[in-house]
């Protein structure tokens, strides 16, 4: 398998504050990474696909200038959800893509990232 | 647009017991699919990926089979243990885009 992490494991923040979310991919390298957002009892949404050195594309009816995402390396992306709102708290979840091989490969996971904004 | 279903949304049986999860596709023009386990509060642990060229995979206790004529997949587990408590997601990748569309979900007890 592949290791994925992600920091913080959770976060509690008042609103309209700023929260960045780290995602590592430790023993690979990622050319992509996808970010999913989970609401309680939910299956996971994808909120954007971002590859390494470029602009993230944002699914629809996720704001691009809420959700900051950067994949500056291929082993580090971030995703930075800014004035935050109670109705942004959920867990995130990062699943970053090797770089090499088949592009429909096994997709592996980070651990999640649990966001409450109060 | 893909669709994916999982049924039944919850299953509690005792431990031992051999049991089957299902899972449900429209689009069967799929190159694989992928069935993940969430632990409460967790992110997803990958358990076993099924290629469109096969039938079945098979982990340990685990056995995925596929039938893409037919849209459906399931996930056997023999001699369930109350660690297998979990819900159960699969997952096919979007041709194209590679974007996985997740199913609804199976959420498993095993009661001891």
């Amino acid at each position: 398998g592949a290791v994925v992490s992600q920091h913080p494991s959770w976060v509690i923040c008042k609103s309209g504050t700023s929260v960045k979310i780290e995602c590592r991919s430790l023993d690979f390298q990622a050319t992509t990474m996808f970010w999913y957002r989970q609401f309680p009892k939910q299956s996971l949404m994808l909120m954007a696909t971002s590859n390494e050195g470029s602009k993230a594309t944002y699914e629809q009816g996720v704001e691009k200038d809420k959700f900051l995402i950067n994949h500056a390396s291929l082993t580090l992306s971030t995703l930075t959800v800014t004035s935050a709102h109670p109705e942004d708290s959920s867990f995130y979840i990062c699943s970053p893509r090797r770089a090499s091989g088949s592009s429909y490969n096994e997709q592996f996971f980070g651990p999640g990232t649990r966001l409450t904004v109060l | 647009k893909q669709e994916v279903t999982q049924i039944p949304a919850a299953l509690s049986v005792p431990e031992g017991e051999n049991l089957v999860l299902n899972c449900s596709f429209t689009d069967s023009a799929i190159y694989n699919l992928q069935w993940f386990r969430q632990d409460p509060g967790k992110g997803l642990t990958s358990l076993l990926l099924i290629q469109s060229s096969q039938r079945e995979q098979t982990s340990g206790r685990l056995n995925a089979s596929l039938d893409k004529s037919s849209g459906r997949s399931t996930l056997y587990i023999a001699a369930s243990q109350p660690g297998d408590s979990a819900t159960y997601l699969c997952a096919v990748p979007n041709f194209g885009n590679e974007k996985l569309t997740f199913g609804t979900g199976t959420r498993l007890t095993i009661i001891p």
